[in-house]
C-alpha cells in the first residue's frame, strides 16, 4: 500500500460524457502526478501538480483538465470522453518536485472504459 | 524532448540473472529510475541512479553511464514474484517530470 488513494477503482461511461478521478496523495506529499496508460503502453505523464499550483504539462489534452485543492487532493476531470480515452489512470505523488521527485508514490489506479 | 528505448520482453529462469537495459536520448536530465509494475498492479519505484555508477539493492541494481546515455536494471535470484513490466525513467531538467520508457516485460519460468 503506497499511501496513495484513488476513486473509483472503476468507471464505465459513454462517449461524449464528463468524469472526474480523485486522488488523495501520500500523508506530507505536496506534489501530484496524473499518468495514462494505455494497454500495453507505457505511462504517459499528463499533469503535476505542487502545493495547489501547476507545475508541469504533459501530453494532456485540452478536453482533460485537472487542480489540486488547499488539503492537496486531487482530481482529473476528462470530458467529452472519446473511446480512445479508455485507459489506466494513475496519480502518484512525492515529497519535493522537481529534480528530486524521481521517486514518486502511485495510487492503485482509475480504469477508464469509454463505450 | 526525451526518448527511451529497452526491449519489449525478457524471459529467464528462476534462480538466474537478467539484466535489462535502458538507452535514453534526453536534452538534460537529474537521473535514470526505474520501477516494476505487476499486471494490474500500480508502477512500485526499485532505484534510482543520479551519479554514474552502480547502485544496490538487495538482489536488485542499478547501473547509469551518462557518457553512454545507457543504464540498466540487474535482477539476481529470480524468484517467480518478480514476473512483471519494468520501466526505466528519466527526470528532465526542463519539464521537471518523469518521462517513461514503453516497459520490459520479465518473464520468469521455473
Amino acid at each position: 500500500d503506497s499511501g496513495v488513494t484513488q476513486t473509483p477503482k472503476h468507471l464505465i461511461t459513454a462517449t461524449g460524457q464528463r468524469v472526474t478521478l480523485r486522488c488523495s496523495p501520500r500523508s506530507g506529499d505536496l506534489s501530484v502526478y496524473w499518468y495514462q496508460q494505455s494497454l500495453d503502453q507505457g505511462l504517459q505523464f499528463l499533469i503535476q501538480y505542487y502545493n495547489g499550483e501547476e507545475r508541469a504539462k504533459g501530453n494532456i489534452l485540452e478536453r482533460f483538465s485537472a487542480q489540486q485543492f488547499p488539503d492537496l487532493h486531487s482530481e482529473l476531470n476528462l470530458s467529452s470522453l472519446e473511446l480512445g480515452d479508455s485507459a489506466l489512470y494513475f496519480c502518484a505523488s512525492s515529497v519535493e518536485a522537481g529534480g528530486s521527485s524521481y521517486e514518486q508514490y502511485f495510487g492503485p489506479g482509475t480504469r477508464l472504459t469509454v463505450t | 524532448g526525451q526518448s527511451l528505448e529497452q526491449p519489449s520482453e525478457v524471459t529467464a529462469v528462476e534462480g538466474a540473472i537478467v539484466q535489462i537495459n535502458c538507452t535514453y536520448q534526453t536534452s538534460g536530465f537529474y537521473g535514470l529510475s526505474w520501477y516494476q509494475q505487476h499486471d494490474g498492479g500500480a508502477p512500485t519505484f526499485l532505484s534510482y541512479n543520479g551519479l554514474d555508477g552502480l547502485e544496490e539493492t538487495g538482489r536488485f541494481s542499478s547501473f547509469l553511464s551518462r557518457s553512454d546515455s545507457y543504464g540498466y536494471l540487474l535482477l539476481q535470484e529470480l524468484q517467480m514474484k518478480d514476473s512483471a513490466s519494468y520501466f526505466c525513467a528519466v527526470m528532465d531538467t526542463g519539464r521537471r517530470a518523469l518521462t517513461f520508457g514503453s516497459g520490459t516485460r520479465l518473464q520468469v519460468q521455473p
